[in-house]
């Protein structure tokens, strides 16, 4: 059970380059998240996908989009780098949405996260 | 919109002192509360959380955390720090979506360096 898995660990490009992030998880979780970190500001939420076939923005999507391939995995796209993308990206996984009305008793957990500079 | 702050930046313990790490938030409604450490080099782990009942949670490393909620606060603490507890500690607060989803609101983060 490797939990939270992302690829590439490390990743330098060069500004207009495009690339994407891969995430997966083995936990059979249904809700997957994108979180980018920079000193000092935390962690920020670029998008989330509640259950396989939905997304929807966070705080910090634009320039980033994802794909849900499937139940497991969730991708992150960025079409034209930009230096001020230069971060640290962690996946997150979840067991299931929250009960409408209801309070949730589950927890994210997080993958290593990617390391990524825009030159 | 929700919230969370967390008043130090970066805080320099000897072992074996005592800790006491801030986290206030607002949001009007329910909420879940969390502590997420970030040793370095690794990925976030929980730390504890925080959902209903005993407003003082215990979770690992001897760690423990209080939530006030008159206060709007959930102040984590510890009564003897080690070396090893030298990371970078986020307080999260939880909030739903249209779709029912949680989505997690960090602050900013506190470092947290302990001299041997």
């Amino acid at each position: 059970n490797a939990g939270v898995t992302q690829t590439p660990k490390f990743q330098v490009l060069k500004t207009g380059q495009s690339m994407t992030l891969q995430c997966a998880q083995d936990m059979n979780h249904n809700s997957m998240y994108w979180y980018r970190q920079d000193p000092g500001m935390g962690l920020r939420l670029i998008y989330y996908s509640a259950s396989e076939g939905t997304t929807d923005k966070g705080e910090v999507p634009n320039g980033y989009n994802v794909s849900r391939l499937n139940k497991r995995e969730f991708s992150l796209r960025l079409e034209s780098a930009a230096p001020s993308q230069t971060s640290v990206y962690f996946c997150a996984s979840r067991a299931m949405p929250g009960l409408a009305g209801g309070r949730s008793t589950d927890t994210q957990y997080f993958g290593p996260g990617t390391r990524l500079t825009v030159l | 919109a929700q919230s969370v702050s967390q008043h130090n930046h970066h805080v320099i313990l000897s072992e074996a002192a005592s800790l006491e790490l801030g986290c206030n938030y607002s949001y009007g409604g329910t909420v879940n509360l969390f502590w997420y450490v970030q040793y370095p080099g690794q990925h976030l782990q929980l730390l504890l959380k925080y959902f209903s009942g005993d407003p003082l949670v215990k979770g690992i490393k001897g760690f423990e955390a209080e939530f006030i909620k008159s206060k709007f606060s959930f102040n984590l603490r510890k009564p003897s720090v080690q070396w090893s507890d030298t990371a970078e500690y986020f307080c999260a607060v939880s909030s739903f979506s249209n779709f029912g989803n949680e989505k997690l609101t960090f602050g900013t983060g506190t470092r947290l360096t302990i001299i041997p």
